[in-house]
């Protein structure tokens, strides 16, 4: 089965850059969304088919994969980010997949 | 405004089934794929079924496969979840999403507030 491995956790200081990966076989070859998940709240997509936006989401969010890694960049980090971040692809023999998950803490 | 309510989850003994409904609102029903996602409170977001816009395509997960059946009534706005045989590990929040296309492989760009189920 097709598998997305994210890492548990990554902090990054108000106002940097955070980078969040999402690793696959081959996963420059599949469209990847990436959805945000705060504490109580439902998911939410703020990335889909590797970097477009949906209507309302931020310009700080975007999106990149290539190879065997895909990456959420969240620009200008603020503390309303911190949240749980998912990756997701679809594969014809796994169907949907979520990665594992990444929590956002900043500092 | 697009909308999606959930509702039938509830307390059930491993063993028993239970019905899940979504009711969706806001946008043309019969254009979109459908899904099913889960979370354990705490955990993870696992897919669990997918259906396409007419039906005529449908998904699960291993996890499920050959005791979860999903259905859509494109007259009523709805798709359903229908869950067999229940154990204790299919505990957790259930999760309406809408494709954003009509088959059932896009990203999930609407969620339903969730319905929780419990086997217990």
């Amino acid at each position: 089965s097709y598998v997305l491995t994210q890492p548990p956790s990554v902090s990054v200081a108000p106002g940097q850059t955070a980078s969040i990966t999402c690793g696959g076989t081959k996963i420059g070859s599949k469209s990847v969304h990436w959805y945000q998940q705060k504490p109580g709240q439902v998911p939410v997509l703020v990335v889909y088919d590797d970097n477009d936006r949906p209507s309302g989401i931020s310009e700080r969010f975007s999106g990149s994969s290539s190879a065997d890694t895909a990456t959420l960049s969240l620009s200008r980090v603020e503390a309303g980010d911190e949240a749980d971040y998912y990756c997701q692809v679809w594969d014809s023999r796994s169907n949907h997949v979520f990665g594992g998950g990444t929590k956002l803490t900043v500092l | 405004e697009v909308q999606l309510v959930e509702s039938g989850g509830g307390l059930v003994q491993p063993g028993r089934s239970l019905r899940l409904s979504c009711a969706a609102s806001g946008f043309t029903f019969d254009d979109f794929g459908m899904h099913w996602v889960r979370q354990v409170p705490g955990k993870g977001l696992e897919w669990v079924s997918g259906i396409n816009w007419s039906g005529g395509n449908i998904d699960y997960a291993d996890s499920v496969k050959g005791r979860f059946t999903i259905s859509r009534d494109n007259a009523k706005k709805s798709v359903y979840l229908q869950m067999n045989s229940l154990r204790a590990d299919d505990t957790a929040f259930y999760y309406c999403a809408k494709d954003k296309a009509a088959a059932n492989i896009g990203a999930f760009d609407y969620w339903g507030q969730g319905t929780l189920v419990t086997v217990s």
